[in-house]
C-alpha cells in the first residue's frame, strides 16, 4: 500500500540554522501539505499546496517558511532560521483530492525537529 | 475562526464497556467533520468522516449542528481500540485546511 515517507525522523539543530525537511507523498496525489505538533499542543495546518503552488497557509507560515516541490516527487519544508519555538513533530500529507471534496489526508510518520 | 475541543485527554475504559470520546466545533457556516485517528507507533489515519455515515471498526458519530458536536461512539470497547483520537474540522470557505482538536487518548483495559 503506498504511503507518505518523510526524512529525516528526527533532526537536532542549533538556533539560527537553516533545515529542510523532505517528505515523498502518495505518487497519484494532487494536494500536499505540511501540519506540526508541538509536544503536547495541538497538531496544528502550516500550509497546503496544489498545481506547484501555494493554496492555503496559515499565520504560523510566516517568512521564515518555504516549501517547494522541487522535482515532481519530493515535497519539503525549509524553514530558514530556526527558533527555539520550531520544535516539534512536523507531519507532510497529501491527498487525492481537496478536502471540500471529501478528500482524504494520508499522513507520513513525521519528522521530529529538535532546535538548541 | 473554527475551534475545535476536545474536553477529556484521556479516557479509560473497560473492554466491552460502551466508548464516548467528545468532540464539540464551533464554525458558523456548513462544517465538514472527521476522526482522525493515531495507534501506537502508527501514523495519523483518517477513522470516518460525518458526510459518509459509515460506522469504521464499529464506530459511529453523528454530527448534531443544534449541539454542534461531533461525538465518536462504540458500543462495546476492545483492546485495540486502545490510541489517540482527533476530531478534526474542515469549514468549506476555508479549502484544504483541517483544524484539529487536542485529541483524546483512549484505553481499553482487559
Amino acid at each position: 500500500e503506498p504511503e507518505v515517507t518523510q526524512t529525516p525522523s528526527h533532526q537536532v539543530t542549533q538556533m539560527g540554522q537553516e533545515v529542510i525537511l523532505r517528505c515523498v507523498p502518495i505518487s497519484n496525489h494532487l494536494y500536499f501539505y505540511w501540519y506540526r505538533q508541538i509536544l503536547g499542543q495541538k497538531v496544528e495546518f502550516l500550509v497546503s499546496f496544489y498545481n506547484n503552488e501555494i493554496s492555503e497557509k496559515s499565520e504560523i507560515f510566516d517568512d521564515q517558511f518555504s516549501v517547494e516541490r522541487p522535482d515532481g516527487s519530493n515535497f519539503t519544508l525549509k524553514i530558514r532560521s530556526t527558533k527555539l519555538e520550531d520544535s516539534a513533530m512536523y507531519f507532510c500529507a497529501s491527498s487525492m483530492d481537496s478536502l471540500s471534496n471529501t478528500g482524504e489526508l494520508f499522513f507520513g510518520e513525521g519528522s521530529r525537529l529538535t532546535v538548541l | 475562526a473554527q475551534r475545535v475541543t476536545q474536553p477529556e485527554k484521556l479516557l479509560s475504559v473497560f473492554k466491552g464497556a460502551p466508548v464516548e470520546l467528545k468532540c464539540n466545533y464551533s464554525y458558523s457556516g456548513s462544517p465538514e467533520l472527521f476522526w482522525y485517528v493515531q495507534y501506537s507507533r502508527q501514523r495519523l489515519q483518517l477513522l470516518l468522516r460525518h458526510i459518509s455515515r459509515e460506522s469504521i471498526k464499529g464506530f459511529t458519530a453523528d454530527l448534531n449542528k443544534g449541539e454542534t458536536s461531533f461525538h465518536l461512539k462504540k458500543p462495546f470497547a476492545q483492546e485495540e481500540d486502545s490510541a489517540m483520537y482527533y476530531c478534526a474540522l474542515n469549514s468549506n470557505n476555508a479549502g484544504n485546511m483541517l483544524t484539529f482538536g487536542g485529541g483524546t487518548r483512549l484505553m481499553v483495559k482487559p
